[in-house]
Protein backbone atom coordinates (compact mmCIF):
# COMPACT_ATOMS: atom_id res chain seq x y z
CA UNK A 1 0.00 0.00 0.00
CA UNK A 2 0.48 3.29 -0.01
CA UNK A 3 1.67 5.81 3.36
CA UNK A 4 3.56 8.75 4.19
CA UNK A 5 4.70 9.28 8.16
CA UNK A 6 5.16 12.12 9.64
CA UNK A 7 6.33 13.35 13.23
CA UNK A 8 2.83 14.75 14.72
CA UNK A 9 4.34 17.92 16.26
CA UNK A 10 7.11 19.99 16.23
CA UNK A 11 7.93 23.22 18.57
CA UNK A 12 10.13 26.17 17.65
CA UNK A 13 11.22 29.39 18.15
CA UNK A 14 10.91 32.73 16.06
CA UNK A 15 13.97 32.87 13.91
CA UNK A 16 14.82 28.90 13.37
CA UNK A 17 15.07 26.78 11.53
CA UNK A 18 13.03 23.57 11.30
CA UNK A 19 12.73 20.44 9.10
CA UNK A 20 9.71 18.39 9.15
CA UNK A 21 10.44 15.06 7.30
CA UNK A 22 8.56 12.82 5.48
CA UNK A 23 8.79 9.02 4.87
CA UNK A 24 7.40 6.77 2.65
CA UNK A 25 6.15 4.11 1.23
CA UNK A 26 4.97 3.38 -2.41
CA UNK A 27 4.35 1.80 -5.53
CA UNK A 28 5.07 5.21 -7.82
CA UNK A 29 4.22 8.70 -7.87
CA UNK A 30 5.08 11.42 -10.00
CA UNK A 31 5.82 13.69 -7.30
CA UNK A 32 5.93 14.81 -3.60
CA UNK A 33 3.95 18.02 -2.61
CA UNK A 34 3.45 20.06 0.53
CA UNK A 35 0.91 21.69 2.38
CA UNK A 36 0.40 23.96 4.84
CA UNK A 37 -2.94 24.22 6.84
CA UNK A 38 -3.90 26.58 9.66
CA UNK A 39 -6.75 26.03 11.72
CA UNK A 40 -10.31 25.95 10.05
CA UNK A 41 -8.46 26.47 6.69
CA UNK A 42 -7.92 24.78 3.67
CA UNK A 43 -4.67 23.27 2.25
CA UNK A 44 -2.34 25.81 0.83
CA UNK A 45 -0.22 24.43 -1.56
CA UNK A 46 3.65 24.94 -0.57
CA UNK A 47 6.36 23.10 -2.59
CA UNK A 48 6.42 20.15 -5.03
CA UNK A 49 9.69 18.01 -5.73
CA UNK A 50 9.35 16.35 -8.86
CA UNK A 51 13.04 14.82 -9.36
CA UNK A 52 15.67 14.29 -6.27
CA UNK A 53 17.52 17.30 -4.73
CA UNK A 54 15.96 20.43 -3.27
CA UNK A 55 13.53 23.07 -3.85
CA UNK A 56 13.66 26.54 -3.09
CA UNK A 57 10.43 28.57 -2.76
CA UNK A 58 11.47 31.91 -0.25
CA UNK A 59 11.77 30.59 3.22
CA UNK A 60 10.60 27.10 2.69
CA UNK A 61 12.97 24.48 0.44
CA UNK A 62 11.90 20.87 0.01
CA UNK A 63 14.21 18.07 -0.65
CA UNK A 64 13.06 14.54 -1.90
CA UNK A 65 15.36 11.44 -2.32
CA UNK A 66 13.32 8.11 -3.78
CA UNK A 67 16.41 5.85 -2.86
CA UNK A 68 15.71 6.55 0.63
CA UNK A 69 11.92 6.79 0.12
CA UNK A 70 12.37 10.06 2.03
CA UNK A 71 11.62 13.93 1.45
CA UNK A 72 11.25 17.31 4.25
CA UNK A 73 10.17 20.67 4.49
CA UNK A 74 12.83 23.21 5.22
CA UNK A 75 11.23 26.49 7.05
CA UNK A 76 13.76 29.41 7.67
CA UNK A 77 13.24 32.40 9.76
CA UNK A 78 10.10 31.25 11.58
CA UNK A 79 7.46 33.47 12.18
CA UNK A 80 4.36 33.64 14.74
CA UNK A 81 2.05 32.95 11.33
CA UNK A 82 3.82 29.52 10.23
CA UNK A 83 2.09 28.07 13.16
CA UNK A 84 0.08 25.70 11.36
CA UNK A 85 -0.26 21.65 10.18
CA UNK A 86 2.12 20.61 7.55
CA UNK A 87 1.25 17.87 4.90
CA UNK A 88 3.30 15.98 2.37
CA UNK A 89 1.48 14.05 0.00
CA UNK A 90 1.81 11.79 -2.92
CA UNK A 91 1.22 13.31 -6.30
CA UNK A 92 -0.51 10.55 -8.62
CA UNK A 93 -3.43 10.86 -10.14
CA UNK A 94 -5.17 11.98 -7.17
CA UNK A 95 -3.19 12.91 -3.71
CA UNK A 96 -2.18 10.72 -0.67
CA UNK A 97 -1.41 13.30 2.22
CA UNK A 98 0.85 12.14 5.35
CA UNK A 99 -0.40 11.66 8.78
CA UNK A 100 0.72 15.76 9.03
CA UNK A 101 2.66 17.59 11.39
CA UNK A 102 1.43 20.31 13.65
CA UNK A 103 4.22 23.25 14.56
CA UNK A 104 4.11 25.73 16.76
CA UNK A 105 6.21 28.43 16.66
CA UNK B 1 -4.45 31.56 -9.26
CA UNK B 2 -7.63 29.17 -9.68
CA UNK B 3 -9.75 29.81 -7.42
CA UNK B 4 -12.53 27.21 -6.08
CA UNK B 5 -15.41 28.13 -3.64
CA UNK B 6 -17.78 25.66 -1.25
CA UNK B 7 -20.83 26.33 -0.02
CA UNK B 8 -22.34 26.40 2.50
CA UNK B 9 -19.22 27.53 4.72
CA UNK B 10 -20.82 25.40 7.66
CA UNK B 11 -24.03 23.71 7.69
CA UNK B 12 -25.67 22.26 11.08
CA UNK B 13 -28.34 19.37 10.70
CA UNK B 14 -30.56 17.00 12.25
CA UNK B 15 -29.82 13.41 12.32
CA UNK B 16 -31.42 11.09 9.54
CA UNK B 17 -31.22 14.61 7.20
CA UNK B 18 -29.53 14.47 4.13
CA UNK B 19 -26.99 17.42 3.37
CA UNK B 20 -25.79 18.72 -0.10
CA UNK B 21 -22.73 20.65 -0.62
CA UNK B 22 -21.34 22.33 -3.82
CA UNK B 23 -18.02 22.91 -4.84
CA UNK B 24 -17.60 25.34 -7.80
CA UNK B 25 -14.38 26.19 -10.16
CA UNK B 26 -14.72 29.75 -10.73
CA UNK B 27 -12.29 30.79 -13.36
CA UNK B 28 -11.52 27.54 -14.51
CA UNK B 29 -12.98 24.45 -16.11
CA UNK B 30 -12.27 21.52 -13.87
CA UNK B 31 -12.44 18.41 -15.39
CA UNK B 32 -11.40 16.46 -12.02
CA UNK B 33 -13.04 17.51 -8.44
CA UNK B 34 -12.06 15.65 -5.43
CA UNK B 35 -13.65 14.91 -2.57
CA UNK B 36 -11.93 14.97 1.04
CA UNK B 37 -13.06 14.37 4.58
CA UNK B 38 -10.89 15.76 7.55
CA UNK B 39 -11.48 14.99 11.02
CA UNK B 40 -9.92 17.29 14.18
CA UNK B 41 -6.58 17.30 14.21
CA UNK B 42 -6.01 14.14 11.58
CA UNK B 43 -5.04 14.13 8.34
CA UNK B 44 -7.33 14.75 5.01
CA UNK B 45 -8.58 11.61 3.71
CA UNK B 46 -9.43 11.19 0.20
CA UNK B 47 -13.13 10.27 -0.46
CA UNK B 48 -13.64 9.67 -4.41
CA UNK B 49 -12.87 11.58 -7.73
CA UNK B 50 -15.51 12.82 -9.99
CA UNK B 51 -14.78 13.30 -13.46
CA UNK B 52 -17.19 15.39 -15.27
CA UNK B 53 -19.84 13.61 -16.95
CA UNK B 54 -19.29 10.25 -15.59
CA UNK B 55 -19.71 8.34 -12.45
CA UNK B 56 -17.44 9.38 -9.24
CA UNK B 57 -14.50 6.64 -8.11
CA UNK B 58 -14.73 5.87 -4.58
CA UNK B 59 -11.96 5.08 -2.24
CA UNK B 60 -12.03 2.02 -0.32
CA UNK B 61 -14.42 2.40 2.77
CA UNK B 62 -16.49 5.17 1.63
CA UNK B 63 -19.94 4.24 1.51
CA UNK B 64 -20.88 5.68 -1.95
CA UNK B 65 -24.51 5.27 -1.89
CA UNK B 66 -24.22 7.18 1.72
CA UNK B 67 -21.98 10.05 -0.37
CA UNK B 68 -23.59 10.74 -3.57
CA UNK B 69 -21.55 12.83 -5.85
CA UNK B 70 -22.41 14.80 -8.88
CA UNK B 71 -20.00 15.94 -11.18
CA UNK B 72 -22.73 17.28 -13.68
CA UNK B 73 -20.54 20.58 -15.68
CA UNK B 74 -17.32 21.71 -15.82
CA UNK B 75 -17.07 24.01 -12.76
CA UNK B 76 -19.62 22.23 -10.27
CA UNK B 77 -19.56 19.55 -8.24
CA UNK B 78 -22.00 18.29 -5.10
CA UNK B 79 -21.58 15.98 -2.45
CA UNK B 80 -24.55 15.01 -0.68
CA UNK B 81 -24.25 13.36 2.81
CA UNK B 82 -27.46 11.14 2.64
CA UNK B 83 -29.43 10.26 6.12
CA UNK B 84 -26.56 11.97 8.20
CA UNK B 85 -25.42 10.42 11.89
CA UNK B 86 -23.47 12.41 14.56
CA UNK B 87 -20.39 10.54 12.62
CA UNK B 88 -20.56 12.18 10.14
CA UNK B 89 -20.09 15.44 11.59
CA UNK B 90 -16.30 16.70 9.98
CA UNK B 91 -14.57 19.33 7.64
CA UNK B 92 -15.44 18.12 4.09
CA UNK B 93 -13.16 20.19 1.51
CA UNK B 94 -12.92 19.78 -2.28
CA UNK B 95 -10.38 20.23 -4.38
CA UNK B 96 -10.42 20.74 -8.44
CA UNK B 97 -7.94 19.70 -11.08
CA UNK B 98 -8.10 21.15 -15.16
CA UNK B 99 -6.83 17.64 -15.76
CA UNK B 100 -5.69 15.11 -13.54
CA UNK B 101 -2.41 14.44 -12.08
CA UNK B 102 -2.12 18.49 -12.75
CA UNK B 103 -2.01 20.56 -9.46
CA UNK B 104 -5.47 20.75 -7.66
CA UNK B 105 -6.84 23.41 -5.97
CA UNK B 106 -8.60 23.72 -2.63
CA UNK B 107 -11.98 25.05 -1.76
CA UNK B 108 -12.19 26.28 1.49
CA UNK B 109 -13.97 23.51 3.42
CA UNK B 110 -17.07 22.87 5.05
CA UNK B 111 -17.69 22.51 8.51
CA UNK B 112 -20.90 19.63 8.74
CA UNK B 113 -22.40 19.12 12.26
CA UNK B 114 -24.83 16.21 12.90
CA UNK B 115 -27.28 16.80 16.08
Amino acid sequence: GQSLEQPSEVTAVEGAIVQINCTYQTSGFYGLSWYQQHDGGAPTFLSYNALDGLEETGRFSSFLSRSDSYGYLLLQELQMKDSASYFCAFNTDKLIFGTGTRLQV
Amino acid sequence: GAVVSQHPSWVICKSGTSVKIECRSLDFQATTMFWYRQFPKQSLMLMATSNEGSKATYEQGVEKDKFLINHASLTLSTLTVTSAHPEDSSFYICSASSRAGHEQYFGPGTRLTVT
